[in-house]
């Protein structure tokens, strides 16, 4: 089956540095998104890999390894609006989103 | 700069009853997507358009029924409601599919007595 593994919960403190980790197991690969979700609200949308390496958007960086299944997002620099639910979502060989359950990323003063 | 807009936020429903819930979007995107969310699991697909006229089931149709007369509005409707199908309804679109990111609604939360 397709799986999307990634922890239920963080806590980091402010001003430093948080790696969310996602592995997924999917039929065909087309590419592995990452979403912010704060609570009561919509996702959206922060990045999307589908070659190996690392990709950076400012405080933000999302990394991928294709032969691993393996994916991180980096939070540098975190500030208490970093507080939310982080969603790896992996496209398969369909091009059908695989979603995980998500991340709960706490931040502490 | 509307976006996704989804209505209403809140619904509460007793079981049997109908509903349909409404999307639009602004930006001329040809794919629409309805998703649920439930609490310790993922976005689970239940159905989707690939264009004005068209829709297809997604991971999760049963219970919902959806239409797509006008590119920029999608439909849900339930026409039997159920408890199990309480949970956060979000709508999306993309301009295409693959690789193009998600636009999001800003959900509609149902509870089902």
């Amino acid at each position: 089956g397709q799986n999307i593994d990634q922890p239920t919960e963080m806590t980091a403190t402010e001003g430093a540095i948080v790696q969310i980790n996602c592995t997924y197991q999917t039929s065909g690969f087309n590419g592995l998104f990452w979403y912010q979700q704060h609570a009561g609200e919509a996702p959206t949308f922060l990045s999307y890999n589908v070659l190996d390496g690392l990709e950076e958007k400012g405080r933000f960086s999302s990394f991928l390894s294709r032969s691993k299944g393996y994916s991180y997002l980096l939070l540098k620099e975190l500030q208490m609006k970093d507080s939310a639910s982080y969603l790896c979502a992996a496209l398969d060989s369909n091009y059908q989103l695989i979603w995980g359950a998500g991340t709960k990323l706490i931040i502490k003063p | 700069n509307a976006g996704v807009t989804q209505t209403p936020k809140f619904r509460v429903l007793k079981t049997g009853q109908s509903m349909t819930l409404l999307c639009a979007q602004d930006m001329n995107h040809e794919y629409m997507y309805w998703y649920r969310q439930d609490p310790g699991m993922g976005l689970r697909l239940i159905h989707y358009s690939v264009g004005e006229g068209t829709t297809a089931k997604g991971e999760v149709p049963d219970g919902y029924n959806v239409s797509r007369l006008k590119k920029q509005n999608f439909l849900l409707g339930l026409e039997s409601a159920a408890p199990s199908q309480t949970s956060v309804y979000f709508c999306a679109s993309s301009r295409s599919e693959g690789s193009e990111k998600l636009f999001f609604g800003s959900g509609t939360q149902l509870s089902v007595l």
